[in-house]
Parts: structure tokens; C-alpha cells; sequence
């Protein structure tokens, strides 16, 4: 069956950029999503359809995909970005997460 | 604006059945799938199926295709899942998220609206 890969967990300082990585066989054919998720919260959609930020979201929030890789990218990073991140894609049998991505904010 | 409100938290014993509902509110119910999802302690988002509220279709992740059962009562806007066969495995937060319409075949839409999540404890 298809997966998603992610790296377990990133860090950044503050102000600075990061970019999250996800791969996998899906993301050739199927929209790539990225979630948002605090700890003792429902997770919350912040890019879909690759590259699309939902209302409400930051701009410093951006995301991008090439042939089986995606890439969520924080620009500035704030404290407040410190959270668990999601990718999600469809592949042929419905629908999958990856493992998720710690973000530290130093 | 859109919500999913879900039922409050369960505890079953092994072996045991627990359905969760997932009340929307804010737009109409029957134009975008319901997905659940679950998370144990400490680990990841894993995808556990949907429905489609408007025809009653639905997909299930093969690992539960023998255990889960959606539904949903568009007369009161709700979906429910229940899961069978109970373990301590089962034991998580399960979440409803409003999905795409149906012709969002690609996945472009995304789980825009979650539901705050119900916890599940399997304990004998």
C-alpha cells in the first residue's frame, strides 16, 4: 500500500525559515495537504491542493509540490508554529497521512 | 459559520462496541463527505474511512473494513461510525472532518473542519 514519509522532527529559530518535506508515490497523482496540530487539539487544515492557504491561515504558510515530494514552508517562523505537522494525500483506495513532523521553535 | 460537534467521551471494555456521532451545523451536510480519523496516544493522524452523506456511499480503510460500520441521518445532520470487536489497540481520539464535495476526486478540498474529537478508552 502506499505511505507518506516525513522526517520525525525539525528545528528552527525564531524569525527564521523552515521547509517540511513529504514523500511518496501518491503525491504524483493526488493533491498534497498539511495540517497543523497542538498538543490537545484537533489538527487544523493550513495548505491544501498543494499550495492553497484556507482563510484565516498566515501567508508566512506556504506549500509546494514536485513529482512525489511535498513541501510546506514556514517563512518567519513564530512560537506559535511550534505544533505537529500533517501531510495527507488521496492515493487509490482513499486516503493517507504521513507520520507527522515535530517543529521546534528556538 | 461550520462545525462538527461530536459525542462526548467513552470508556468500553475489550471485546465491546462504540459509535461515535459527529453533528454538523453551518452548511448543508449532504454536499461534502464526513471522514473519521483516530489518534492514540502519543502517535500520529491515522485515516479510518468516509462517508458520503448524501448517498449513504462509503470507503473504508481496508484495516477496518471488517470492524467499522458509517452511517449518518441527514434528517438531523449527523454521521456516526461504530467500531466492533473493541482492544486495548482501539483506544484513542477519533475525530470527524468535513471532507471535499464528491467530484473532489484529486483530494484538492482537504479536511477544512474538525470536530473537537471524542476519547475512547478500551479497559477491562
Amino acid at each position: 500500500s502506499s505511505e507518506l514519509t516525513q522526517d520525525p522532527a525539525v528545528s528552527v529559530a525564531l524569525g527564521q525559515r523552515v521547509t517540511i518535506t513529504c514523500q511518496g508515490d501518491s503525491l504524483k497523482n493526488y493533491y498534497a495537504t498539511w495540517y497543523q496540530q497542538k498538543p490537545g487539539q484537533a489538527p487544523v487544515l493550513v495548505i491544501h491542493g498543494n499550495n492553497n492557504r484556507p482563510s484565516g491561515i498566515p501567508d508566512r504558510f506556504s506549500g509546494s509540490r514536485s513529482r512525489n515530494t511535498a513541501s510546506l514552508t514556514i517563512t518567519g517562523a513564530q512560537a506559535e508554529d511550534e505544533a505537529d505537522y500533517y501531510c495527507s494525500s488521496r492515493d487509490n483506495s482513499g486516503n493517507l497521512f504521513g507520520g507527522g513532523t515535530k517543529l521546534t521553535v528556538l | 459559520q461550520f462545525h462538527l460537534v461530536q459525542s462526548g467521551a467513552d470508556v468500553k471494555k475489550p471485546g465491546a462496541s462504540v459509535k461515535v456521532s459527529c453533528q454538523a451545523s453551518g452548511y448543508t451536510f449532504t454536499g461534502y463527505y464526513i471522514h473519521w480519523v483516530r489518534q492514540a496516544p502519543g502517535q500520529g493522524l491515522e485515516w479510518m474511512g468516509w462517508i458520503d452523506p448524501n448517498s449513504g456511499a462509503t470507503n473504508h480503510a481496508q484495516k477496518f473494513q471488517d470492524r467499522v460500520t458509517m452511517t449518518r441521518d441527514t434528517s438531523i445532520a449527523t454521521a456516526s461510525m461504530e467500531v466492533r470487536s473493541l482492544s486495548s489497540d482501539d483506544t484513542a481520539v477519533y475525530y470527524c472532518a468535513r471532507g471535499g464535495p464528491p467530484f473532489d476526486s484529486s483530494g484538492y478540498h482537504g479536511l477544512d473542519v474538525w470536530g473537537q474529537g471524542t476519547t475512547v478508552t478500551v479497559s477491562s
